[in-house]
């Protein structure tokens, strides 16, 4: 158990939708992470956030949006959902905000199906 | 642009044999390579951090080697339970950027 706690941990919902995914760092961690994992791209990093503030931002579309909350958990907000946004999504903690270690903690991930 | 390539896609292997799995990076001035480990249904998880060219380290079965271009993972004499997906994962632009995987599967 990393001590990284997703919720949902499945989800099926319609083309054109929005949903949310919630994610509880591990106890003292500061940063978190959401990745995208898909079977055709692997693993994609979304965005990044420390201590509440935006700390870096990869290929995430504009239909999704993210937040950190002053309790430090994290909300994933994914908008006007296609087919193509089927995918497992991971959050990941660490204490600091660059992890040089490369060491993150993973949750169990959320899976998203959209019919 | 592929930043990080592994091979191969997948690997099946008898209990014990000896096996190496392949990444290979095109990051420019590495800062770090990471080796994680993921089980069907689970998040990943970190195996090793590797920093410079000739540095290894090793955990059970497994040893992380670096060199100026690539990183392999050598599993030795290996069991089912090393039945797995293991990711590669670099740091660019202070993102931590992984490659598809290899999937690993140990036949008893």
């Amino acid at each position: 158990d990393s001590g990284v706690t997703q919720t949902p941990k499945h989800l099926i919902t319609a083309t054109g939708q929005r949903v949310t995914l919630r994610c509880s760092p591990r106890s003292g961690d500061l940063s978190v992470y959401w990745y995208q994992q898909s079977l055709d791209q692997g693993l994609q990093f979304l965005i990044q956030y420390y201590n509440g503030e935006e700390r870096a931002k990869g290929n995430i579309l504009e239909r999704f949006s993210a937040q950190q909350f002053p309790d430090l958990h994290s909300e994933l907000n994914l908008s006007s959902l296609e087919l193509g946004d089927s995918a497992l999504y991971f959050c990941a903690s660490s204490v600091v905000d660059r992890v040089y270690t490369g060491e993150l903690f993973f949750g169990e991930g959320s899976r998203l199906t959209v019919l | 642009e592929d930043q990080v390539t592994q091979s191969p896609e997948a690997l099946r292997l008898q209990e014990g044999e000896s096996s190496s799995l392949n990444c290979s990076y095109t990051v420019s001035g590495l800062r770090g390579l990471f080796w994680y480990r993921q089980d069907p249904g689970k998040g990943p998880e970190f195996l090793f951090t590797l920093y410079s060219a000739g540095e290894e380290k090793e955990k059970e079965r497994l040893k992380a080697t670096l060199t100026k271009k690539e990183s392999f993972l050598h599993i030795t004499a290996p069991k089912p339970e090393d039945s797995a997906t293991y990711l590669c994962a670099v740091l660019r632009d202070d993102k931590i950027i992984f490659g598809k995987g290899t999937r690993l599967h140990i036949l008893p």
